[in-house]
């Protein structure tokens, strides 16, 4: 699976947009990019994915760039429940495979 | 969405026993189902792959003789953590993959085992 780099840490201010990015510039043609994010002492909750094209759902939306190597996550309007660890993932859709966890990045949404 | 359950969602025991961990896939099936640990301020790591009506495989490290996993049917995992040591007090959750196209994965609550 390609690897994917992501700033340790970021700060966001209530009712603004978070913006976080992911570079996967090794991904392969088959690979999906999909955000995780897990709030302090909970399992990872799934947030969105996409191949190609930007996804929109009603948590998120997913910005990949034409080229596929880097990719945004963005929390329109973030609350202080937004603060979590986000994780973002590229991998084949493979019913039997695991997901592999980098460290994320921390967003801290701030009052 | 689909959602996954643990039990419990935090136990204590004493070192030399053994403790049981439930995952339930509570709106749809999964023939697999996976096993992650995390310690405090970690990562999440793959322990094993649970799968329904044969062995479950184990990551490089993880010892199948302590960690026994059984999937006994299409929605139950289970992890019994044996000889339990304080070095097994971590953070475990378990995961399971949904039918959509993606294969994007589902992730329970968690269970905190705390060995004293």
């Amino acid at each position: 699976d390609a690897k994917t780099t992501q700033p340790p840490s970021m700060d966001c201010a209530e009712g603004r947009a978070a913006n976080l990015p992911c570079n996967h510039s090794t991904i392969s043609g088959n690979e999906y990019v999909y955000w995780y994010r897990q709030i302090h002492s909970q399992g990872p909750q799934y947030i969105i994915h996409g191949l190609k094209n930007n996804e929109t759902n009603e948590m998120a939306s997913l910005i990949i760039t034409e080229d596929r190597k880097s990719s945004t996550l963005i929390l329109p309007h973030a609350t202080l429940r937004d603060t979590a660890v986000y994780y973002c993932i590229v991998r084949v859709a493979n019913y039997g495979q695991n997901f592999v966890f980098g460290p994320g990045t921390r967003l801290s949404v701030l009052p | 969405g689909a959602v996954v359950s643990q039990h419990p969602s935090w136990v204590i025991c004493k070192s030399g026993t053994s403790v049981k961990i439930e995952c339930r896939s509570l709106d749809f099936q999964a023939t697999t189902m996976f096993w992650y640990r995390q310690f405090p301020k970690q990562s999440l790591m793959l322990m094993a792959t649970s799968n329904e009506g044969s062995k479950a495989t184990y990551e490089q490290g993880v010892e199948k003789d302590k960690f026994l996993i059984n999937h006994a049917s299409l929605t139950l995992s289970t992890l019994t953590v044996t000889s339990a040591h304080p070095e097994d007090s971590s953070f475990y959750i378990c995961s399971a993959p949904t039918s959509g196209r993606a294969y994007e994965q589902y992730f329970g609550p968690g269970t905190r085992l705390t060995v004293t």
